[in-house]
Parts: structure tokens; C-alpha cells; sequence
């Protein structure tokens, strides 16, 4: 099946400092969604971006699906980022189903 | 306008018993998903529903899993027999429809306990 892989699996950030997650996949994708869980467990949608480039606030994502990538990029981070990132695909024929990735912990300190 | 509602939050029960977990998608939704996350498995993919078609069930992990979904809204994740590797946060989602490809929404979770 397909492989959703994110990187860094960890990252600790100073408040203040940017920075960038990445998810690659290993096939075709016909959607593409990037998540942050809260320490409460709750999955918030930051990024519904199948291609091309979005940008919301302090985050912007961009997807080149014809190299099988997606950046999520946070500048200027706050403590209220803290939380795990994950990037779901919707694989092309598969139906509406989500894969997620293995997420990104962030833990931004002060 | 109200997002996707689960209940209950948490739930323990004991090995052998079975569990009804519900999922109340957003208003409008037609199409409903179920996926649990767990420590060892990440985010997985159960169930989904679209409107009147037969819902796809690739991702049940056993015959002791089953859902449903009555008209159109509210939906049912049983678990018959719980085993303690069911422990897990169960998560419910929904979107305007399944294809094209719309935006999945999640609810809250329900965490289950099977001691």
C-alpha cells in the first residue's frame, strides 16, 4: 500500500523561530490534508491542498503532487502550535479513504 | 455550525463485552467515515458511508467490528467481544460527499478502555 512518510519526526523551536514539516508519499494522490491534534486530542484542519499553494495566517502548505511532496511551513511560532502535525492522502482510486502519515511532534518553548 | 459530535467520550469496559460508540456528523454531510488511533497502529482507516451506496469496509480490522448508519446521519460503531488490542481513540469524520474528493472534518474521539 501506500507510504506516507513526515519528517522530522520531532522538532523543538524557540517561540518566534519558522520552520518547515514535510510529508512525501509513494503513489498517486488525488487529495491531500494536513492536520494539527491538540493536546486534547483533537484533530484541526489547517490545509485541505491537493496542489499548489495555500496560505492561512502564520502557515502556508504547498503541494507538488507530480513529486509526491507536501510542505507545511510555520513561521514565527508560537506555544499554542505544540502539538503533533499529520499530513492524510487520499489515494487515487481508492475511494475517499484517508492514509495518514506518521505526524510531527512540535513542542514550541519559550 | 455545530461540527462532528461523538459519544461517549470515554468508555471502559471489560474484556468479552461488547460497545456501541456513536458518531453524529455535520449537518449536510452525506458522507461519514470512522478511523481509530492507536499507539502501536498511528491513525487508521475503519468504515465510511456514502449516501445509499453499500459502505466500504476494506479497513475492519475483524468480523467483531461492524457499523451502521440510519437515515443518512447518525451512525453506530459496534465492537462485539472486545479484546484488549481494541483500546484505542475511535474517530469519526464527515464531508459534503465522498467524490470528487471533499474535505474531511473530524469529531472529538471517543477512547476506549478495554481492561
Amino acid at each position: 500500500g501506500i507510504q506516507v512518510e513526515q519528517s522530522p519526526p520531532d522538532l523543538i523551536l524557540q517561540e518566534g523561530a519558522n520552520s518547515t514539516l514535510r510529508c512525501n508519499f509513494s503513489d498517486s494522490v488525488n487529495n491531500l490534508q494536513w492536520f494539527h491534534q491538540n493536546p486534547w486530542g483533537q484533530l484541526i484542519n489547517l490545509f485541505y491542498i491537493p496542489s499548489g499553494t495555500k496560505q492561512n495566517g502564520r502557515l502556508s502548505a504547498t503541494t507538488v503532487a507530480t513529486e509526491r511532496y507536501s510542505l507545511l511551513y510555520i513561521s514565527s511560532s508560537q506555544t499554542t502550535d505544540s502539538g503533533v502535525y499529520f499530513c492524510a492522502v487520499v489515494i487515487t482510486g481508492g475511494g475517499n479513504k484517508l492514509t495518514f502519515g506518521t505526524g510531527t511532534q512540535l513542542k514550541v518553548e519559550l | 455550525g455545530a461540527g462532528v459530535s461523538q459519544s461517549p467520550s470515554n468508555k471502559v469496559t471489560e474484556k468479552g463485552k461488547d460497545v456501541e460508540l456513536r458518531c453524529d456528523p455535520i449537518s449536510g454531510h452525506t458522507a461519514l467515515y470512522w478511523y481509530r488511533q492507536s499507539l502501536g497502529q498511528g491513525l487508521e482507516f475503519l468504515i465510511y458511508f456514502q449516501g445509499n451506496s453499500a459502505p466500504d469496509k476494506s479497513g475492519l480490522p475483524s468480523d467483531r467490528f461492524s457499523a451502521e448508519r440510519t437515515g443518512g446521519s447518525v451512525s453506530t460503531l459496534t465492537i462485539q467481544r472486545t479484546q484488549q488490542e481494541d483500546s484505542a481513540v475511535y474517530l469519526c469524520a464527515s464531508s459534503r460527499e465522498s467524490t470528487p474528493y471533499y474535505e474531511q472534518y473530524f469529531g472529538p474521539g471517543t477512547r476506549l478502555t478495554v481492561t
